[in-house]
This record gives structure tokens, C-alpha cells and sequence, in this order.
């Protein structure tokens, strides 16, 4: 059985990083062609993707975010860790971490997601 | 503003059928990249309907197709029931932002 689940802290005053964990199961992240990607949904607004770690540990980011963004693997506690420089309120929504399978390259398995909120 | 347009709401009656389009350009679709669409419901995961515009994901059911043109996706729902009353996101890959990029969203409300 395939799940993932993300963790982190649900506050995160102005200018502070922003650590995510996305702890996964029933799949290696070594595995050629299997990736996992961050995506996140502001209040209100659409599904925006942030960042993706592919199985040979290349990391992409979104264009919007590459400047303050980092994603890092640990294939031996099978996690994924998104971390988010100086943050700020436009960055307050629900973060999902998802599979993405290299055959088509789609996002087959989803997380629950974690609120996060930006504020002081 | 998303790079791939879907319209803000659509509606039907039980039993009908109805389209959500995902108009893209050369830089995404039209480049050949494929077209993902998602069922989202409020507080909970997206989930993968549809994936290589046409195939649709374990479990689905085959109420759910779709369909693409040469720079657009669509996804049909046919035999509408209230739970599929969600919103709906279309997802592909843009080379000229070397980004994954996802529609604005569709809100299905089923009348």
C-alpha cells in the first residue's frame, strides 16, 4: 500500500524557514522514474506546484520559489524535506506531498496535505 | 493567472453530462506534454482521475473520460451524481517555465 504524509509545524512567524516532511511508504525512492513533488494550495486559490526530487536525487523548483526553496531526500528514513526560506503570509496554505510516476509523469498518490500558516 | 485555462464553474443536473475544458499553448500542450486532470475536495487530497488525457486512474469510474486537441485537454463527466460535486484540475508541463503547471481550477457544482 502506497501513502505519504506530511508533517511539519502548522505557525511560522514572518522571515522564518519552513521545514516540511513528507514521510512515505509502500514505494522506494530510488526506484527509477519514481519522484516525489511538493504542491501547495493557498486559501481560495488554485493548486500551484513548488518543488519535485526525482529518483536519481535531481531537484527542480518552481520558478516563482527557486530563489527560496530546497528539497532533500533521506532514502534511508524514506523522507522527503521541503524547506522554505523567509517566508511570508502569501505563503499561508495546505502543503500536499504526492508521488509522481515516472510513466506519464503524473502525481499518482497524494498525501493528506498540512496547514500552514504565516503569521505573527 | 494559470498558464492553462479552465473555466471558474461549471454545472449539470443529476444524470447529465458535462465538459471542463483546459485550454494550454505550444510551450505545454501543444509541445506534446501530457494532460493529468485531479478530483479535489475541500480538506482532503486531490486525487488522479485521468492521466495521459485519455487513461483513466485505478478505480476510476468509466463515467470519467477525456479527450485532447492539439493545444487543449477536456474532461467529460457523464451520468452526474452529487459526490462528483468538486473541484476539478487539469495539470501538465510547460518548457518554456520548465515548471509542472496546473489549470486555475473548476468548481462542478452538480444542480
Amino acid at each position: 500500500q502506497i501513502t505519504l504524509k506530511e508533517s511539519g509545524p502548522t505557525l511560522v512567524r514572518p522571515t522564518q524557514t519552513l521545514t516540511l516532511t513528507c514521510s512515505i511508504s509502500g514505494f522506494s525512492l530510488s526506484t527509477r522514474g519514481m519522484n516525489v513533488g511538493w504542491i501547495r494550495q493557498p486559501p481560495g486559490k488554485p493548486l500551484e506546484w513548488v518543488a519535485l526530487i526525482d529518483w536519481d536525487s535531481s531537484e527542480r523548483f518552481s520558478p516563482s520559489l527557486q530563489n527560496r526553496v530546497r528539497i532533500t531526500r533521506d532514502t534511508s528514513k524514506n523522507q522527503v524535506l521541503l524547506t522554505l526560506a523567509n517566508v511570508s503570509p502569501q505563503d499561508t496554505g495546505t502543503y500536499f506531498c504526492a508521488r509522481r510516476n515516472g510513466h506519464f509523469q503524473r502525481f499518482d498518490f497524494w498525501g493528506p496535505g498540512v496547514l500552514v500558516s504565516v503569521s505573527s | 493567472q494559470s498558464v492553462l485555462t479552465q473555466p471558474p464553474s461549471v454545472s449539470g443536473a443529476p444524470n447529465q453530462s458535462v465538459t471542463i475544458s483546459c485550454i494550454g499553448g505550444p510551450s505545454n500542450i501543444g509541445a506534446g506534454f501530457d494532460v493529468h486532470w485531479y478530483q479535489h475536495f475541500p480538506g482532503a487530497a486531490p486525487r488522479l482521475l485521468m492521466y495521459g488525457f485519455t487513461y483513466r486512474h485505478s478505480g476510476v469510474s468509466d463515467r470519467f473520460s477525456g479527450s485532447q486537441s492539439t493545444t487543449s485537454a477536456s474532461l467529460a463527466i457523464t451520468g452526474l451524481q452529487a459526490d462528483d460535486e468538486a473541484d476539478y484540475y487539469c495539470q501538465s508541463y510547460d518548457s518554456r517555465l520548465n515548471a509542472v503547471i496546473f489549470g486555475g481550477g473548476t468548481k462542478l457544482t452538480v444542480l
